[in-house]
């Protein structure tokens, strides 16, 4: 069974840093392409940033929004996908799902984890 | 980047009725890459449709997705009291995903 477990959501102040995490089960991590997605409380979905599997050249691509600020990586070693969040916004306050990425659609999701930036 | 407008913003039905959501693109967008997803109050969302019309394992086949180009489709052929939830559609191109901004599915 996949299974997808985000941690590391806290309350921070604008300007701060978060990393969040996501261990992953189930299926073979390091052939995976793994996503982000956040949803800002009572809004839609937003993708954030995409990260391809090491044999695939390991490259990443985000979303406008969070360019120049989000880092997605991954530790195929410890089964784990990361999200590095600097320079916090409070429209950054959202749920963020880790999600796997087959073909050009989101497969499995995690429960998420909130992330709420507020001085 | 390509938008995509989902319609309407609500839809309120009742069981057993057909329920018709519309997900139109900026421009066009291939067929592989439009997907649709349900998401149910504090949950997930669920992966229902890839490539426009190709159904995601365990989903129902009163679920269907169809349309091309600009204008992407799902059916739901008879409304289950557990298909009442916010459906939303997704498009892969040049490397970014980008979501609609959601139907409501209601019980009228």
């Amino acid at each position: 069974e996949v299974q997808l477990v985000e941690s590391g959501g806290n309350l921070v102040k604008p300007g701060g840093s978060l990393r969040l995490s996501c261990a992953a089960s189930g299926f073979t991590f390091s052939n995976a392409w793994m996503s982000w997605v956040r949803q800002a409380p009572g809004k839609g979905l937003e993708w954030v940033g995409r990260i391809k599997s090491k044999t695939d050249g390991g490259t990443t691509d985000y979303a406008a929004p969070v360019k120049g600020r989000f880092t997605v990586s991954r530790d195929d070693s410890k089964n784990t996908l990361y999200l590095q969040m600097n320079g916090l916004k409070t429209e950054d306050t959202a749920v963020y799902f880790c999600t796997t990425m087959v073909g050009y659609h989101l497969k499995y999701w995690g429960q998420g984890t909130l992330v709420t930036v507020s001085s | 980047e390509i938008v995509l407008t989902q319609s309407p913003g609500t839809l309120s039905l009742s069981p057993g009725e057909r329920a018709t959501l519309s997900c139109r693109a900026s421009q066009s967008v291939g067929s592989s890459y439009l997907a649709w997803y349900q998401q149910k109050p504090g949950q997930s969302p669920r992966l229902l449709i890839y490539g426009a019309s190709s159904r995601a394992t365990g989903i129902p086949d009163r679920f269907s997705g169809s349309g091309s180009g600009t204008d992407f489709t799902l059916t739901i052929s008879r409304l289950e009291p557990e298909d009442f939830a916010v459906y939303y559609c997704q498009q892969y191109g040049s490397s970014l995903l980008t979501f609609g901004g959601g139907t409501e599915v209601e019980i009228k």
